[in-house]
């Protein structure tokens, strides 16, 4: 699976949008870009997933650069209930394994 | 219906002894995931079932950890001999086994194992 990078930890205003970068510079054709959030003491919990389109659902979107090489998730209006940490994985359909890393700590503020 | 099912929801053990923890997933998820959470870091696989498939048991870390699943069901994790370092919040997840749905996968809110 294709190693990720992002930022450590990013605020955001409530009722702003919140814009989540991952560097996937070594994924390949056949990796989705999946992204999940850890809110405290819970269970991570799946938000959105992409190949090449950008993606859209009710919890946020999914802009994939045309090279692949990065994505930003979108929250479009952030809420206090958003506060989580943030993860970025590139996982093929062959695979399986959620192996997260840091992510991103999202702070969302009054 | 519910959601992915762990028990117990905090286990403090002594060191040396054995804990059994259990996951119940989601009813008609054929496909369950065991991951380990230390505190401040990521998840990290440990085991996968996938029916009546052999299970991948790459991601566990010694002969102490095993898994079992039942049919389609309940899977409970026992480690042996519990050690310090084993203390973490050990997760659950289960998803359906179509090729597209494989890695949308459904957690639980988690066993913290505490060992003393």
């Amino acid at each position: 699976d294709a190693k990720t990078t992002q930022p450590p930890s990013m605020d955001c205003a409530e009722g702003r949008a919140a814009n989540l970068p991952c560097n996937h510079s070594t994924i390949s054709g056949n990796e989705y870009v999946y992204w999940y959030r850890q809110i405290h003491s819970q269970g991570p919990q799946y938000i959105i997933h992409g190949l090449k389109n950008n993606e859209t659902n009710e919890m946020a979107s999914l802009i994939i650069t045309e090279d692949r090489k990065s994505s930003t998730l979108i929250l479009p209006h952030a809420t206090l209930r958003d506060t989580a940490v943030y993860y970025c994985i590139a996982l093929s359909n062959s695979g399986y394994a959620l192996n997260f890393g840091k992510g991103t700590s999202l702070l969302v503020t009054p | 219906g519910a959601g992915v099912s762990q028990s117990p929801s905090n286990k403090v053990t002594e060191k040396g002894k054995d804990v059994e923890l259990r996951c119940d997933p989601i009813s008609g998820h054929t496909a369950l995931y065991w991951y380990r959470q230390r505190l401040g870091q990521g998840l990290e696989f440990l085991i996968y079932f996938q029916g009546n498939s052999a299970p991948d048991k790459s991601g566990l870390p010694s002969d102490r950890f095993s898994a079992e699943r039942t049919g389609e069901s309940v899977s409970t994790l026992t480690i042996q001999r519990t050690q310090q370092e084993d203390s973490a919040v050990y997760l659950c997840a289960s998803s359906l086994t179509r090729v597209w749905a494989k890695n949308i996968q459904y957690f639980g809110a988690g066993t913290r194992l505490s060992v003393l």
